[in-house]
């Protein structure tokens, strides 16, 4: 059965840092994109950015370009989304999903349960 | 970038038709992907590829695309059919490459 975990809920002050995983099991981590997905309150699905754990190499959304990290450890089976400083803007859900792709188009047919993130002073 | 455009609302009567749709410039030379978010829970992929569905997920989910619109149809609406839904393309000619509607919420009256 495929499977991502995703960690706990944080709650965080404004300008610390965070990291948040996603581990994979059931399938061939390498073999697939993970992307992160934001949710924030009552909002719509954002996509974030994506990497390919077989070599690491990412590609973000303008929206979050520069202001967070994504990374994997292939090894483990697990993918990161970071940030070096957080705001009370970056208060949301979010979500790992694992992409399935054709020569034509993308979806996503896996998701974690997603990681509450809390940011307030 | 590319953008989809959803209807913020959709009701509907239990066992009569729902109708969901995702407008974008020419969508219908790309590929559409639905889901549906219930509260509290993480998205789940309804249909792939304009029409096809997931294992798991009943008939009565169906989707189409043509020209400058998308749709997916919910046949005989249950309660538990009541969800947020969102349309998703993939963009391959920008960096956003992933591209989701704003979301629709159904409502079953």
């Amino acid at each position: 059965e495929v499977q991502l975990v995703q960690s706990g809920a944080e709650v965080k002050k404004p300008g610390e840092s965070l990291r948040i995983s996603c581990k994979g099991s059931g399938y061939s981590f390498t073999s697939y994109w993970i992307s992160w997905v934001r949710q924030m309150p009552g909002k719509g699905l954002e996509w974030m950015g994506r990497i390919d754990p077989s070599d690491s190499y990412t590609n973000y959304s303008p929206s979050f370009q520069g202001h967070v990290t994504i990374s994997a450890d292939k090894s483990i089976s697990t993918a990161y989304l970071q940030w070096s400083s957080l705001k009370a803007s970056d208060t949301a859900m979010y979500y790992c999903a694992s992409g399935y792709c054709s020569s034509t188009s993308c979806y996503f047919d896996y998701w974690g349960q997603g990681t509450l993130v809390t940011v307030s002073s | 970038s590319y953008v989809l455009t959803q209807p913020p609302s959709v009701s509907v009567a239990p066992g009569k038709t729902a109708r969901i749709t995702c407008g974008g410039n020419n969508i219908g030379s790309k590929s559409v992907h639905w889901y549906q978010q219930k509260p509290g829970q993480a998205p789940v992929l309804v249909i792939y590829y304009d029409s096809d569905r997931p294992s798991g997920i009943p008939e009565r989910f169906s989707g189409s695309n043509s020209g400058n619109t998308a749709t997916l149809t919910i046949s005989r609406v249950e309660a538990g059919d009541e969800a947020d839904y969102y349309c998703q393309v993939w963009d391959s000619s920008s960096d956003l490459t992933w591209v989701f509607g704003g979301g629709t919420k159904l409502t079953v009256l």
